[in-house]
């Protein structure tokens, strides 16, 4: 199992592009989510989902879309990229088979994005 | 959600047992509170998860008064690896509240 994966590593951007950061993950996981981590800050919630066709948002979903036409992959999109949208993003999966205890989150390497 | 207070940053030498607290004082019924570890530049890491009294697996032991209102990460004899942060989240996601935030997480120093 590859687990959560995510493409591209590292990305710069001028701003007003738009781009998709790519998340994937082969555990069969219903629950995927985004998060985003500023330097030196802990992770904040951006979007996710608990199934195909099922999206809700996190903490902080101004400036990004999300979508989920299959249970494997999870795309992000930055719609207009700003300077403040520079930072570390993570995907992350989990079962939501077993109550409470076990529901670990599996995490992606995250892609680094700076804005320019 | 339930927001979860840490300390920010605590100190150790190798070989100390290492005791975090978090407090979660609107904690709801259903929730569960599960600890990750983060190295520098990688994703975060599932280290133990429970729902109360005292947990233990092969990394640290999770202990979780009968209020369940706070719970304490023990990670015994700690080394230099063990250098990185912490964070509490509580949750529930067998529920609609299936939002789990972290919060600024405790950075460990270990010390030779």
């Amino acid at each position: 199992n590859a687990g959560v994966t995510q493409t591209p590593k590292f990305q710069v951007l001028k701003t007003g592009q738009s781009m998709t950061l790519q998340c994937a993950q082969d555990m069969n996981h219903e629950y995927m989510s985004w998060y985003r981590q500023d330097p030196g800050m802990g992770l904040r919630l951006i979007h996710y989902s608990v199934g195909a066709g099922i999206t809700d948002q996190g903490e902080v979903p101004n400036g990004y879309n999300v979508s989920r036409s299959t249970t494997e992959d999870f795309p992000l999109r930055l719609l207009s990229a700003a300077p403040s949208q520079t930072s570390v993003y993570f995907c992350a999966s989990s079962s939501l088979k077993n109550h409470g205890a076990g529901n670990e989150q599996f995490f992606g390497p995250g892609t680094r994005l700076t804005v320019l | 959600l339930a927001k979860t207070t840490q300390p920010i940053s605590m100190d150790s030498y190798e070989g100390q047992e290492v005791n975090i607290t978090c407090s979660h004082n609107n904690i709801a019924t259903n929730d569960y509170i599960t600890w990750y570890q983060q190295f520098p530049s990688q994703g975060p890491r599932f280290i133990i998860q429970g729902y109360k009294t005292k947990v233990t697996n092969e990394v640290a032991s999770l202990f979780i008064p009968a209020d369940r209102k706070s719970s304490t990460l023990s990670l015994p004899r700690v080394s230099l690896s063990d250098t990185a942060v912490y964070y509490c989240l509580v949750g529930d996601m067998d529920t609609g509240r299936r939002a789990l935030t972290f919060g600024s997480g405790t950075r460990l120093q270990v010390q030779p």
